[in-house]
């Protein structure tokens, strides 16, 4: 079975700079998904960003990018000029590859990490 | 837009009572998923559905159950409440897409109390 650790339960950041959250994870797969989740207080939660296993290069989407480090099964956040609007639980989320197969898309998550943005 | 709704926000129960959280997706999705949501321990997968009538355990499935008689809807029962089952529940719902390039969608949770 697939493991998602997040080891920061709490990160800070001050307006306008940049944070990295950390996320590892434990597979025997060498096909998968991996996916940052933004959960804002009182809010539905959203995808931030996705990165396929295969891919070499890390996934970004406008401030928001990924270091995917394959044998270190590491896949860290980071978010450049942070925004108050950033302030959220920030979920890695790992899902298998067997597209069509028993797996049906389900998601194994980490414990989360609390965001805060100070002005 | 993707639209996951759940039937209460906040809803609080006695011990010993059946519960039903309701949740419907407007994007005939495929797949549907029942997650709870607890400080420290993430989501945790309870059940999920891959197509009408048909559901799978997931990681946490005693003292849930679960059903689903049309595609857009997907109910979580709680045959009978416990204090351990005060928690916040997610639903979500995805499609299936044989590149595998497709997210799940949540509704905005139940934090259900049960006294």
């Amino acid at each position: 079975a697939q493991t998602v650790t997040q080891s920061q339960p709490e990160m800070s950041v001050q307006e306008a700079e940049t944070v990295t959250l950390s996320c590892t994870y434990d597979t025997s797969e060498s096909d998968y998904y991996l996916f940052w989740y933004k959960q804002p207080p009182s809010r539905q939660m959203i995808l931030v960003i996705r990165q396929e296993a295969y891919k070499q290069q890390n996934a970004t989407e406008n401030r928001f990018s990924v270091n995917f480090q394959k044998a270190a099964k590491s896949f860290s956040l980071k978010i450049s000029d942070s925004q108050l609007g950033d302030a959220a639980m920030y979920f890695c989320a790992y899902r298998s590859a067997d597209a069509g197969g028993t797996s049906y898309g389900k998601l194994t998550f980490g414990q989360g990490t609390i965001l805060t943005v100070h002005p | 837009d993707v639209k996951v709704t759940q039937s209460s926000r906040y809803l609080v129960k006695r011990t010993g009572e059946k519960v039903f959280l309701e949740c419907v997706q407007d994007m005939d999705h495929e797949n549907m998923f029942w997650y709870r949501q607890d400080p420290g321990l993430g989501l945790r997968l309870i059940y999920f559905s891959y197509d009408v009538k048909m559901k799978e355990k997931g990681d946490i499935p005693e003292g849930y159950s679960v059903s689903r008689e049309k595609k857009e809807r997907f109910s979580l029962i709680l045959e009978s409440a416990s204090t351990n089952q005060t928690s916040m529940y997610l639903c979500a719902s995805s499609p299936v897409g044989t590149s595998g390039d497709y997210e799940q969608y949540f509704g905005p949770g139940t934090r259900l109390t049960v006294t």
